[in-house]
Order: C-alpha cells, then sequence, then structure tokens
C-alpha cells in the first residue's frame, strides 16, 4: 500500500515554464488537497477535490491549475511558473470529510 | 473564517525536560483538532487528533494534547523529551471538505 505518492521530488524550473506535478493514492479517498510550504507560513491550501470531477480553490490559488479526472490521480499545474512559486509542495488525501489527511513526501521544486 | 496561531517560533528544551507546545484557534462550530510533526525534508506525520470526547487525546511517541474550549485551546505536551523529537510541528484545524487550516508552525530544538 504506498498512500499518496507525488512525482518528482525534486525539480528545478526557470521562469515562464510550464509543468505538471503529479499526486496519486491507491486508497480510493474522495478528498484530495494541494498544499504549499514555505518557511515561516505554514501550510497554505492551493486546491482541493471532493471527488472526480469536482474542484475548487483554496488560499493560494493563483497561478496553478487543477483537474480530478479519477479518483486516483489529482495532478497540479503551472501554466507560467514564476520566482514566488519556488515552494515544497504536498499533497494530500482523506477518506471521508472529517478524517485527518494522508500526506505526500512533498515536491522541492525551485524557479530560477 | 477558521485560524490557527502558534505563537512560538523556535522552543528550545533540554533532553529529558518536559515540553509543551501552545496552539490557539478560531473557529466557528466544535472544532476537529489535529497535531502533525515534520522532520527536516520530510513530509508530515499525524500525532493526534481531537473530535470530541474526552478532551484529553493521546497520540503516538508518547505525545498528548489537551482542548480546552473556554481558551480556544490545544496545546501539545510530552514529559519528557528525547532528541528525536527535534522536528517543526504543526497545529491544524479541519477547514471544511477535508481540508487544513495550519499554525505557521513551531520549530523544538533539543539541547543535550
Amino acid at each position: 500500500n504506498a498512500g499518496v505518492t507525488q512525482t518528482p521530488k525534486f525539480q528545478v524550473l526557470k521562469t515562464g515554464q510550464s509543468m505538471t506535478l503529479q499526486c496519486a493514492q491507491d486508497m480510493n479517498h474522495e478528498y484530495m488537497s494541494w498544499y504549499r510550504q514555505d518557511p515561516g507560513m505554514g501550510l497554505r491550501l492551493i486546491h482541493y477535490s471532493v471527488g472526480a470531477g469536482i474542484t475548487d480553490q483554496g488560499e493560494v490559488p493563483n497561478g496553478y491549475n487543477v483537474s480530478r479526472s479519477t479518483t486516483e490521480d489529482f495532478p497540479l499545474r503551472l501554466l507560467s511558473a514564476a520566482p514566488s512559486q519556488t515552494s515544497v509542495y504536498f499533497c494530500a488525501s482523506a477518506g471521508q470529510v472529517n478524517q485527518p489527511q494522508h500526506f505526500g513526501d512533498g515536491t522541492r521544486l525551485s524557479i530560477l | 473564517a477558521q485560524s490557527v496561531t502558534q505563537p512560538d517560533i523556535h522552543i528550545t528544551v533540554s533532553e529529558g525536560a518536559s515540553l509543551e507546545l501552545r496552539c490557539n484557534y478560531s473557529y466557528g462550530a466544535t472544532p476537529y483538532l489535529f497535531w502533525y510533526v515534520q522532520s527536516p525534508g520530510q513530509g508530515l506525520q499525524l500525532l493526534l487528533k481531537y473530535f470530541s470526547g474526552d478532551t484529553l487525546v493521546q497520540g503516538i511517541k508518547g505525545f498528548e494534547a489537551e482542548f480546552k474550549r473556554s481558551q480556544s485551546s490545544f496545546n501539545l505536551r510530552k514529559p519528557s523529551v528525547h532528541w528525536s523529537d527535534a522536528a517543526e510541528y504543526f497545529c491544524a484545524v479541519l477547514s471544511g471538505y477535508s481540508t487544513l487550516t495550519f499554525g505557521k508552525g513551531t520549530m523544538l530544538l533539543v539541547s543535550p
């Protein structure tokens, strides 16, 4: 049982490039979320999904797109990377609305 | 809107001494509260959760937390700290649709 798998673990981009951060879970969880972690800021919610085909914005959605075509996958897209998007990105999933989230190991993204 | 405050950015504790990390929340209804721990370069691990019932909850690694509604607090405690407890600790409140609002974290340093 792999849990929540994020790829890649590390990535360096140039300003203006696009990229997709992958997140997959094998627990048949309906609820999935993306967070970014910046020093001194804790984790902030970017986007979330309550099931296949249903997504919504979180606290800091600008510059990011998501889609949820299957229960298992919830990719996060950066359309035109900016240095302000340098961060550590975490994907999480939960099986029920009031259950603790399971987190992936994170993707460390640097944008030059 | 819900929020979580962790007043202490850094705390240094001697190995073997007791520990208390503070967390205050703002939430309109009965909160679902969590403590997560993050070791350097790692993902987030759930220490414990409070949903309802007994206000003193036990977690993994010898941690416990007490929910005090009158003080809007959910402080994390451990009677005797080990060097391996050095990490960053995050308090979080469930914000709906299984998403979390996090505090900014408290970095625990353990001195010999």
